[in-house]
């Protein structure tokens, strides 16, 4: 149950894009589709952006994407907006159990 | 509209115990899988159980296993966290998170606002 691997802070200029990676292992995001991005603003409670690596759920811009390769998922924030600065958490399913990555700032310059 | 509300947390010493409980609505209950996750004060998300939508199946952090129980009662739309053995590592606000799935943790889309808990003396 190892915490899934995340950048401390990314930081991009409104309208340009950012990528955050989140990088598991083969027990984890490599061996299930089961990855899903959730962005928590200071406060309040985390908010699914993408699950099953890829799909957004009804109400959440076109602008937040996911992908993943091997063992490591992305999620790509583009025209970035001032509202988008938050943190952002990846998971996975992992068998019997879910992990976190250990979460990642984004500062909107 | 989907919606979440945890209570029971609080103060509570060291090896101490606490009742969290989750009421659900707008949703079917008995058909999903939920979930625990906390956050300790300025750290990030920590699953910590998830029971499948029928009861049967029960999953734990290491971190709380043999300490804490999930539970829930189908009829009431509530879910619970029975908490024992408390520590102050356990200090964390605990989220209440509807899973897509119907029986293992895979992917918490609905969440509460939470309720804190604190360990201390």
């Amino acid at each position: 149950q190892s915490a899934l691997t995340q950048p401390r802070s990314v930081s991009g200029s409104p309208g340009q894009s950012v990528t955050i990676s989140c990088t598991g292992t083969s027990r984890d995001v490599g061996g299930y589709i089961y990855v899903s991005w959730l962005q928590q603003h200071p406060g309040k409670a985390p908010k699914l952006l993408i699950y099953e690596v890829t799909r957004r759920p009804s109400g959440v811009p076109d602008r937040f994407s996911g992908s993943k390769s091997g063992n490591t998922a992305s999620l790509t924030i583009s025209g970035l907006q001032a509202e988008d600065e938050a943190d952002y958490y990846c998971s996975s399913h992992a068998g019997t159990s879910m992990v976190f990555g250990g979460g990642t700032k984004l500062t909107v310059l | 509209e989907v919606q979440l509300l945890e209570s029971g947390g609080g103060l509570v010493q060291p090896g101490g115990s606490l009742r969290l409980s989750c009421v659900v609505s707008e949703f079917t209950f008995s058909s999903h899988a939920m979930n625990w996750v906390r956050q300790a004060p300025g750290k990030g998300l920590e699953w910590v159980s998830t029971l499948s939508a029928s009861g049967a199946g029960t999953y734990y952090a290491d971190s709380v296993r043999g300490r804490f129980t999930i539970s829930r009662d189908n009829s009431k739309n509530t879910l619970y966290l029975q908490m024992s053995s408390l520590t102050v590592e356990d200090t964390a606000v605990y989220y209440c998170a509807k899973d897509r799935a119907l029986v293992v943790p895979a992917t918490p889309d609905y969440w509460g606002q939470g309720t804190l808990v604190t360990v201390s003396s």
